[in-house]
């Protein structure tokens, strides 16, 4: 059972590039979150999906778009990557309402 | 908007000591509130949550709404709680908030 996968696990972009993190769960859940994680911030909401076909911002959107392609898969794109988005991300999922959330392994995003 | 604050970057203890870790939340009727914990090289989990009143690893934590405040304790630290801890809410359209984490050191 591999609970929430994420790709890539590392990567470093230039300025201006655009990359898509992407995101599967293989627990049937309904909700799934992207979050980056920066040194004294701790976890900042980027997206949220409560359900298939359905995406609302979080507490820091703007210069990302997300697709919920399907129950399982909720992917996260950078159209125009900044040095400000370095950042560690996380993509997690949890059964609608729990808040218990499973979270995937990470992503560390370095922009130059 | 509704928020979780954690006062302290880094809590340094020495093993057998009591921990205390602080949560405060903007006020709201009925919080649902969580602890969720990060070992080093591990992924992010959950530790334990207030309605489930429970007991994790020695941990607790009790919902104070008169200082809306959800602190996490341990009476007697040990080296494997080191690690960094998370304090979360359920926000707007249920999405989980959380705080700015508070790295917990145990020293022997």
């Amino acid at each position: 059972n591999a609970g929430v996968t994420q790709t890539p696990k590392f990567q470093v972009l230039k300025t201006g590039q655009s990359m898509t993190l992407q995101c599967a769960q293989d627990m049937n859940h309904n909700s799934m979150y992207w979050y980056r994680q920066d040194p004294g911030m701790g976890l900042r909401l980027i997206y949220y999906s409560a359900s298939e076909g359905t995406t609302d911002k979080g507490e820091v959107p703007n210069g990302y778009n997300v697709s919920r392609l399907n129950k399982r898969e909720f992917s996260l794109r950078l159209e125009s990557a900044a040095p400000s988005q370095t950042s560690v991300y996380f993509c997690a999922s949890e059964v609608q309402g729990a808040g218990k959330l499973f979270f995937g392994s990470g992503t560390q995003l370095s922009v130059l | 908007a509704q928020r979780v604050t954690q006062p302290e970057k880094l809590l340094s203890v020495f093993k057998g000591a009591p921990v205390e870790l602080k949560c405060n939340y903007s006020y709201s009727g009925s919080p649902e509130l969580f602890w969720y914990v990060q070992y080093s090289r591990q992924r992010l989990q959950l530790l334990l949550r207030h309605i489930s009143r429970e007991s994790i690893k020695g941990f607790t934590a009790d919902l104070n709404k008169g200082e809306t405040s959800f602190h996490l304790k341990k009476p007697f630290a040990q080296e494997e709680d080191s690690a960094m801890y998370y304090c979360a809410r359920k926000g707007g359209y249920n999405k989980l908030i959380f705080g700015a984490g508070t790295r917990l050191a145990v020293h022997p």
